[in-house]
């Protein structure tokens, strides 16, 4: 099957710090989605992408369709402590409904 | 708050038990889906119904299966449970096939 590949695995950054993180995929993908979850709770979307090239924004963060189809990023600029949280990316073919889940970010802003 | 509410929030039992994990999807859509998150690891999709119907399958056991209602609601089932099984479940919800998913707050399974 497909291999949805993250990273970092987490990342240990200070408050007011930017973040970056991103996902490649073996298959081509018409869907980009970014999740975060926090602990004992369900992910919760942040931002959706359809088109390859697609830039979208969401307060401080921001994420990309990668123009290959096969990749897409996420910053968070200026991150403060509620930031902290597992960031998961999701892919969706285009042949298919199902989503594909990265293995996650676990990021942790110190004050 | 998603919309998508998930029944119970916990669940205790013991092995060799039958457990139903229920899920109501978020006002108007047809489509859920249920996955796994086992401890650390990331989210494992199962199963997938759309409008009552079956739409796609993941990794799911025999001894797991699901069933969508009449009135959209969806229920996992989960038989001949092992220690294995203890994970936190999640149903997500999709207004079509293709659309972004709404993810439940999971119902987290023990299994003694």
């Amino acid at each position: 099957g497909q291999q949805l590949n993250q990273s970092p695995q987490s990342m240990f950054i200070q408050e007011g710090e930017d973040v970056s993180m991103n996902c490649t995929s073996s298959s081509i993908f018409n869907t980009w989605l970014w999740y975060k979850q926090e602990p004992g709770e369900g992910p919760v979307l942040l931002i959706a992408l359809y088109k390859a090239g697609e830039l979208t924004s969401n307060g401080r963060l921001t994420a990309q369709f990668g123009i290959t189809r096969k990749d897409s990023f996420l910053n968070i600029s200026a991150s403060i402590p509620s930031d902290v949280g597992i960031y998961f990316c999701a892919g969706r073919e285009t042949s298919g409904s199902r989503l594909t889940f990265g293995e996650g970010t676990q990021l942790t802003v110190n004050p | 708050d998603s919309g998508v509410t998930q029944t119970p929030k916990h669940l205790i039992t013991a092995t060799g038990q039958r457990v139903t994990l229920r899920c109501s999807p978020r006002s108007g859509d047809l489509s859920v889906y249920w996955y796994q998150q086992s401890l650390d690891q990331g989210l494992q999709f199962l199963i997938q119904y759309y409008n009552g119907e079956e739409r796609a399958k993941g990794n799911i056991l025999e001894r797991f299966s699901a069933q969508q209602f009449p009135d959209l609601h969806s229920e996992l089932n989960l038989s001949s449970l092992e220690l294995g099984d203890s994970a936190l479940y999640f149903c997500a919800s999709s207004s079509l096939l293709y659309n972004e998913q709404f993810f439940g707050p999971g119902t987290r399974l023990t299994v003694l």
